[in-house]
């Protein structure tokens, strides 16, 4: 079946800009997962969602970040003014929210890229 | 809470040579280990994964890891690696939950 997909694969925005990222998880995944991926930092957690609602939203760095999902499947990051610092690839992922191991099923992400 | 350290950021290695790749962990309760591999310009793969019972777990590409818990590890081993095995790979551990916390992760260069 389909995998987790993102779109745009690139976005080159100009600074204090707002981008929107979108994600369409896994078929009947529940569970939805945004991250961040900085060279050389490794994954950033940003937010989970559990159905349409967000039980953890630790990660977002700055109030510029939010995120919605609707009908349990769809989901959008969005960053508002956006700065340079805000550059890198940002991935989702999804997976069944059951068993204990709630693998993660990664997109293939957007590299964002603020000048 | 958790974390995993991945010491070494890039390892180049011949062809048909073998490699680890080094894991190690910090949680105070029990922990779910993962390997993801990540090629060029893709998302991340789940590669292996250890949740319960033999403490070594296989992919299908020829990795193998083993939980050491005494040693707080969860090493990525192949015995020979190919050119095509050039990725960055993540560690990451779970304490069951939704959070999944990565490593920094480590640059596979295999080398003709």
């Amino acid at each position: 079946g389909a995998g987790v997909s993102q779109s745009p694969s690139n976005k080159v925005t100009e600074k204090g800009k707002d981008v929107e990222l979108r994600c369409d998880p896994i078929s009947g995944h529940t569970a939805l997962y945004w991250y961040r991926q900085s060279l050389g930092q490794g994954l950033e957690f940003l937010i989970y969602f559990q159905g349409n609602s967000a039980p953890d939203k630790s990660g977002l760095p700055s109030d510029r970040f939010s995120a919605e999902r609707t009908g349990g499947s769809v989901s959008t990051l969005t960053i508002q003014r956006t700065q340079q610092e805000d550059s890198a690839v940002y991935l989702c992922a999804s997976s069944l929210a059951r068993g204990h191991s709630y693998e993660q099923y990664f997109g293939p992400g957007t590299r964002l890229t603020v000048t | 809470a958790q974390s995993v350290t991945q010491l070494d950021s890039q390892v180049p290695v011949f062809e048909e040579a073998p490699v680890e790749l080094r894991c190690n962990y910090s949680s105070s309760v029990s922990v779910y280990l993962f390997w993801y591999v990540q090629y060029p310009n893709q998302g991340l793969q789940l590669l292996l994964k250890y949740l319960s019972g033999s403490t070594l777990v296989k992919s299908i590409n020829g990795f193998e890891a083993e939980f050491n818990k005494s040693q707080t590890s969860f090493h990525l081993r192949k015995p020979s690696v190919h050119i095509s095995d050039t990725a960055e790979y993540f560690c990451a551990v779970s304490a069951g939950t939704y959070k999944y916390i990565f490593g920094t992760g480590t640059r596979l260069k295999v080398l003709a």
